[in-house]
């Protein structure tokens, strides 16, 4: 079946411009999460949906970061007036459990260069 | 806050011998580790999950093993093929109510 698909694949943008980055989960799984993996670093989460409760925002860097998950599928993660800092591979991925034990399942990623 | 810190950043074997990657934590112990596999420019497949009451996980010419009084799990490829080089991710949760704590991966290169 189709796995968790990112777009863009790749997006450059301008200092201070705002970008959107859009993730269509696997149909069924209630957890979605966004992570930002930078050249030589590990993963680092972002935000985490699951069901309708109120997602974990806990890994957001600023404020300039937010992120929705409409209808409990699609999400969508915006940064706006980006910085050269947040020029990164960003990842979301999706889960069938209700915890953070079970499996998940990753797209191909955004790769975002901020100039 | 968890530190993860796995054996080194690359690791270069020959062909037909048994790759182990290290992934080390400090504090406290997480109640599941899970092991991924990256491919460069692709997101992390998952490859195995073990909990923290589990010694030992196979999977094919998979093993994972958890040792909490180490504080360790060590990851085995058995019979390496050039196929299985990529980077390896291990992961750790506390508890299942926190989100998973990635280290920064191992790139391993298999050798014909």
């Amino acid at each position: 079946g189709a796995g968790v698909s990112q777009s863009p694949s790749n997006k450059v943008t301008e200092k201070g411009k705002d970008v959107e980055l859009r993730c269509d989960p696997i149909s069924g799984h209630t957890a979605l999460y966004w992570y930002r993996q930078s050249l030589g670093q590990g993963l680092e989460f972002l935000i985490y949906f699951q069901g309708n409760s109120a997602p974990d925002k806990s890994g957001l860097p600023s404020d300039r970061f937010s992120a929705e998950r409409t209808g409990g599928s699609v999400s969508t993660l915006t940064i706006q007036r980006t910085q050269q800092e947040d020029s990164a591979v960003y990842l979301c991925a999706s889960s069938p459990g209700t915890t953070h034990s079970y499996e998940q399942y990753f797209g191909p990623g955004t790769r975002l260069t901020v100039t | 806050s968890q530190k993860i810190e796995q054996n080194s950043e690359a690791l270069n074997i020959q062909e037909g011998k048994t790759a182990t990657l290290t992934c080390n934590y400090t504090n406290y112990s997480p109640a599941y580790l899970q092991w991924y596999r990256q491919d460069p420019g692709r997101g992390p497949v998952f490859l195995l999950l073990i909990r923290e009451n589990e010694k030992e996980k196979r999977k094919e010419r998979l093993k994972v093993t958890f040792d909490t009084t180490l504080k360790q799990s060590l990851f085995h490829i058995t019979a390496s093929q050039p196929a299985d080089s990529a980077t390896y991710l291990c992961a750790l949760d506390h508890s299942g109510n926190t989100p998973l704590v990635f280290g920064k991966g191992t790139r391993l290169s298999v050798i014909a």
